[in-house]
């Protein structure tokens, strides 16, 4: 298995612009968590899905984050319009409702200038 | 609420020596614990887990960790530490009726030749 793939790894852009990353969890996992790891806040999560759907995204900073789970395979977080302290690194897990566990991906590197 | 407490920011231990990394937790339920490691410039790697049995786990790498339920902690240990175990380390929990996973602020080990 390839583990949760993310895109794009490194994204450097101008404040004002829309971001989009991307997710493709586990084969099989039915819930997907995005965080956001910074040095000043450490890990947050952000928003989790179960079977596609949103379950709590009480931690969306603002209405400028928004995420969705069009089908079991793909997942995007969008940032639209994206301000300087949006930089962090995000990241993307995956797990099975059984609990054994949360399985990462690379994450992606946001830039925000 | 539900909580996860690391109450070392760093912790120092010589080459062979055995670690310790300290982790208590705060849920409603039965838990469900975890351990992960950060490398730099890297996704949070899974180590061991905890959902029910023997309270000594065993994992990745060599590491164990030892569920106490009276003290509500779950401590990950090592009976003799290398250099290349130097990373951040997280302890999860999640508790068994919801999917959410609540991470503690991270431990960096420092092991030193």
């Amino acid at each position: 298995d390839a583990g949760v793939i993310q895109s794009p790894r490194h994204e450097v852009t101008e404040m004002g612009q829309e971001v989009t990353l991307r997710c493709k969890p586990i084969s099989g996992h039915n819930s997907l968590f995005w965080y956001r790891q910074t040095m000043m806040r450490g890990l947050e999560l952000l928003i989790y899905f179960n079977n596609n759907v949103p379950i709590d995204d009480s931690g969306m900073p603002e209405d400028r984050f928004s995420a969705k789970m069009p089908n079991a395979s793909f997942s995007t977080l969008k940032i639209q319009p994206s301000e300087p302290r949006d930089s962090a690194v995000y990241f993307c897990a995956s797990s099975w409702d059984s609990g054994r566990g949360q399985y990462f991906g690379p994450g992606t590197r946001l830039t925000v200038t | 609420a539900q909580s996860v407490a690391q109450p070392e920011d760093q912790v120092n231990v010589a080459e062979g020596n055995p670690l310790t990394v300290k982790c208590t937790y705060s849920v409603s339920g039965n838990p469900y614990l975890f351990w992960y490691v950060q490398y730099p410039n890297r996704g949070l790697q899974f180590l061991l887990k905890y959902i029910t049995g023997d309270n000594l786990v065993k994992g990745s790498y060599g590491f164990e960790a030892e569920f106490n339920k009276s003290q509500t902690s779950f401590h990950l240990k090592k009976p003799s530490a290398l250099v290349s175990d130097s990373a951040l380390y997280f302890c999860a929990v999640r508790d068994s009726g919801t999917y959410k996973y609540i991470f503690g602020t991270g431990t960096r080990l420092k092991v030193l030749a």
